[in-house]
């Protein structure tokens, strides 16, 4: 059974670009979740998607987008980036709603020069 | 905000020791799961524990679960530098009714010495 896919693994962006990050969940699985990671402020939760509906949101500017397509995989859009969006972006997808067990992708490494 | 809290925040051991890492949190949970990561690559589920179990055990891995102190242990047992790693509790809040995603904790790193 293949794992969550992330893509592209790496990718270095200039200030103001935007960047659209692609995740593809576990077959079966319907939700998917996205988490920030950096050094100063560890792992945070961006959103969740649950059937191509935004579940809910943490607290991040709008700058940071998302969606879920209709065969559950999912991408996020960071508009106007900032050296601050420098970081591991990860991907998570669970069977269902509750967080029972997240399997995560190996993440998408995003350097903002 | 971070709702689970790691302690240490690093540990050194030598190979076939036992490493117990501590996770402490803030509001009432569905479960805690806990978490590894190698050099900054993606997380890997290790166990879960419910709001109701005390205790499990998966191989190596025994986790407790205190909810009256809000706090949960991590124990490796017979360690190995394979073991070398981050590990992060994560909690899904009761009252976000698992919507609010994961609340990870900072990590402890944990260093298996050969």
């Amino acid at each position: 059974k293949a794992g969550v896919t992330q893509t592209p693994r790496y990718l270095i962006k200039t200030r103001g670009q935007q960047v659209t990050l692609s995740c593809s969940p576990i077959s079966g699985h319907r939700s998917v979740s996205w988490y920030q990671q950096t050094p100063g402020q560890g792992l945070q939760f961006l959103f969740e998607y649950f059937s191509e509906t935004q579940r809910n949101k943490g607290n991040f500017p709008g700058r940071f987008s998302g969606r879920q397509f209709s065969n559950s995989r999912s991408e996020m859009n960071v508009s106007t980036l900032e050296l601050g969006d420098s970081a591991l972006y990860l991907c998570a997808s669970s069977r269902g709603i509750l967080k029972t067990e997240a399997f995560f992708g190996q993440g998408t490494r995003l350097t903002v020069v | 905000s971070q709702q689970g809290e790691e302690d240490p925040q690093a540990l050194s051991i030598q190979e076939g020791e036992n490493a117990t890492m501590n996770c402490s949190y803030k509001t009432s949970i569905n479960n805690l799961q806990w978490y590894r990561q190698n050099s900054g690559r993606g997380l890997v589920h290790l166990i879960l524990i419910r709001s109701n179990e005390r205790e499990k055990h998966s191989g190596r891995l025994r986790v407790t679960l205190d909810t009256s102190k809000k706090s949960s242990s991590l124990l490796i047992t017979a360690s190995r530098a394979a073991d070398t790693a981050s590990y992060f509790c994560a909690t899904d809040a009761q009252s976000g009714g698992g919507a609010d995603g994961l609340t990870f904790g900072k990590g402890t790193h944990l260093i298996i010495q050969p």
